[in-house]
């Protein structure tokens, strides 16, 4: 059973568009949502997460929104530019006997057209 | 500071034959998690170490997966016999206590078993 859902699968941008990614979540007690960003042949990289007890967070072009009583959140890319070309993965966590562990969507291709 | 390492970068192997990945985390860090995803879907928790201690291996496929981290420094991830099913991108990650919600992952491994 998929606990996070993630849309669209693949999404292409003109530069200096915004990009949206959403992603929906049924488990009320998870506490922490990071995005990871992954370029071709690397590990995701966390590039900004939120905790359920603030409605949006902003760093630089990328900006999370977090709808708790819909149980959703999304990532926005301002600007986006063809070097934010990569795949998205939202997640979710809670604290669950010790272990911080991530429940991942699957995926956004994101493309930005120069 | 170097980062997650994760050996071989690629592996193809046939149906039934054993193959070792190898994580090495951040050097300091006690927690060390094992991923794996699929083509075309979620990224999926297998297992957390603390140290040498398995805190969690709830997301172990079946008994053909076998993780170690002898001494709490590096981790080894074997499958035997391999299955065609067990063909992913399987990826380490490291992080300095359990209270740190960040992860570092590695590039992972790709694995194919034809």
């Amino acid at each position: 059973q998929q606990q996070v859902k993630q849309s669209p699968q693949s999404l292409i941008v003109q530069k200096g568009g915004i990009s949206i990614i959403n992603c929906a979540y049924e488990n009320t007690a998870f506490d922490y949502f990071p995005w990871y960003q992954q370029f071709p042949g690397k590990g995701p990289a966390l590039l900004i997460a939120i905790r359920p007890d603030v409605s949006e967070k902003k760093e630089g072009r990328f900006t999370i929104s977090f709808n708790k009583s819909a149980k959703q959140f999304s990532l926005h890319i301002m600007d986006s530019q063809p070097g934010d070309s990569a795949t998205y993965f939202c997640a979710a966590s809670r604290r669950t006997g010790g272990t911080y562990k991530y429940i991942f969507g699957t995926g956004t291709r994101l493309k930005v057209l120069a | 500071e170097a980062g997650v390492t994760q050996f071989p970068s690629h592996s193809v192997i046939e149906k039934g034959q054993t193959v070792t990945l190898r994580c090495d985390p951040i050097s300091g860090h006690d927690n060390l998690y094992w991923y794996r995803r699929v083509m075309g879907k979620e990224i999926k928790f297998l297992l957390h170490f603390v140290k040498e201690s398995k805190q969690d291996e709830s997301g172990m496929p079946n008994n053909r997966f076998l993780a170690e981290r002898t001494g709490g420094t590096y981790s080894t991830l074997k499958v035997q016999p391999a299955e065609l099913e067990d063909s992913g991108v399987y990826f380490c990650a490291s992080s300095q206590d359990t209270n740190n919600y960040g992860y570092t992952f590695g590039s992972g491994t790709r694995l194919t078993v034809v």
